[in-house]
Formats: C-alpha cells, structure tokens, sequence
C-alpha cells in the first residue's frame, strides 16, 4: 500500500527556477525522508525531517513538514540541469517491525 | 569506497527458471532491504533483514526467496512461482531497522523474462 503520494507526477521547469514538489500521507509517522532517483540508478537519500520538526534545510533543498496536514514539501532553489530526476517522499512509520513506505514520485525536468 | 554492490546490473530469466540477484555491503550495516520497483511507481517491500540468520517478508513476499547467512550480503532468489518478475530490483542497507536512519541504495538490477 502506498503511505506517501507525490504531487505533482511530473514538473518541467526552466534552469534558475524554484522547484517545489509535495507529499502527503495517511498515518502517523516517525520520520519522512526525500530521496533522489536518477534514470536507471539507484536512490540517493537527501533530507530526513521527524515528526517534531518543522523545516529543515540542507544546502539549495527545504523541506518543510507539517503532521496536521499530513504532508511535507521539498523545495530546490535555484535548479540546475543535474537537478532532473524522479523524487520519492518515504515515511516511517509503526513500532519495531517499522518499515519505509515509498510514494510514486515527481519526475522534475530541468531544462537548460 | 563504502557502499552497496548489485549485480548483475541486467538479468534474463526463461520460463519455470529461479534466478538469484546478489547484493553485497561494506558498510557494517545490520538492517538490509530488497525493493521491487516498476515503472512509473514507487518502491514496494519484498523483503527485509535486521539481523544475521533472521528476515522478515515485506509486502510482496510471495515468489521470492532470501537468506542471510552473512552480515555483508542479501541474496534475493526470484523463483519461478514469481509469475510477472520483470522489475527493476533495488537493494538498500541502513545501521538499524528502527526508520531512524536513511537508507542506503545499490544500483539495482533489471530482470527480464526471455
């Protein structure tokens, strides 16, 4: 079942733009992560944000979450080419058999 | 250079055939991790390994098999009962199974059917 759902599936955008991708989920969670997935490779872990926060930034990213709405957004600021890939939320949730539960992404393309 | 090794990268399997995906870390992780992911969707659990000698069915469990006889490796079996197992095959390891920590991706091994 899918926990986090991304929105919107697909972003195009010019190189210098702001991108801003949003995940929402349906249960209560202990952290949500964002990772990046270029074309054909694995996922890379970007940003981790728990439940008791709020914003957090790590260079051009900002992921802000906000667990009334059930939902967490990850800004990139001044988007680059290197920048196109899909985006995944995750959220992690339950007790010790906890496990990471993927949305479908946003595929962000970043055009020069 | 730490890090999680798949292979093979492609693999092609012929009808009533198992296959087996190997993954390897030399991270010094505990907790390991097989995702199945198909196109245009997220990742979905297969299974998972928080420990040596013990592993846990995800949410796709039927048709696979795993084992984890050392702390470094996570062989996933594809079996032949897998009636549709063309996917691309993610393997990730991370410190703990607590959903503290990120996870940590090799990059993945696309299986086909001849």
């Amino acid at each position: 079942s899918q926990q986090g759902e991304e929105d919107p599936q697909a972003l195009s955008i010019q190189e210098g733009e702001n991108a801003t991708m949003n995940c929402s989920y349906k249960t209560s969670i202990n952290n949500l992560q964002w990772y990046r997935q270029n074309s054909g490779r694995g996922l890379v872990h970007l940003i981790l944000i728990r439940s008791n926060e709020r914003e957090k930034h790590s260079g051009r990213l900002r992921v802000t979450l906000d667990t009334s709405k059930k939902s967490s957004s990850l800004l990139i600021t001044a988007s680059r080419a290197a920048d196109t890939a899909s985006y995944f939320c995750a959220t992690a949730s339950g007790g010790s058999n906890y496990k990471l539960t993927f949305g479908k992404g946003t595929l962000l393309t970043v055009n020069p | 250079d730490g890090g999680i090794t798949q292979s093979p990268k492609y693999l092609f399997r012929k009808e009533g055939q198992n296959v087996t995906l190997s993954c390897e870390q030399n991270l010094n992780h505990d907790a390991m991790y097989w995702y199945r992911q198909d196109p245009g969707q997220g990742l979905r659990l297969i299974y998972y390994s928080q420990i040596v000698n013990d592993f846990q069915k995800g949410d796709i469990a039927e048709g696979y098999s795993v084992s984890r006889e050392k702390k470094e490796s996570f062989p996933l079996t594809v079996t032949s009962a897998q009636k549709n197992p063309t996917a691309f095959y993610l393997c990730a390891s991370s410190p703990s199974d607590r959903g503290r920590q990120p996870q940590h991706f090799g990059d993945g091994t696309r299986l086909s059917i001849l």
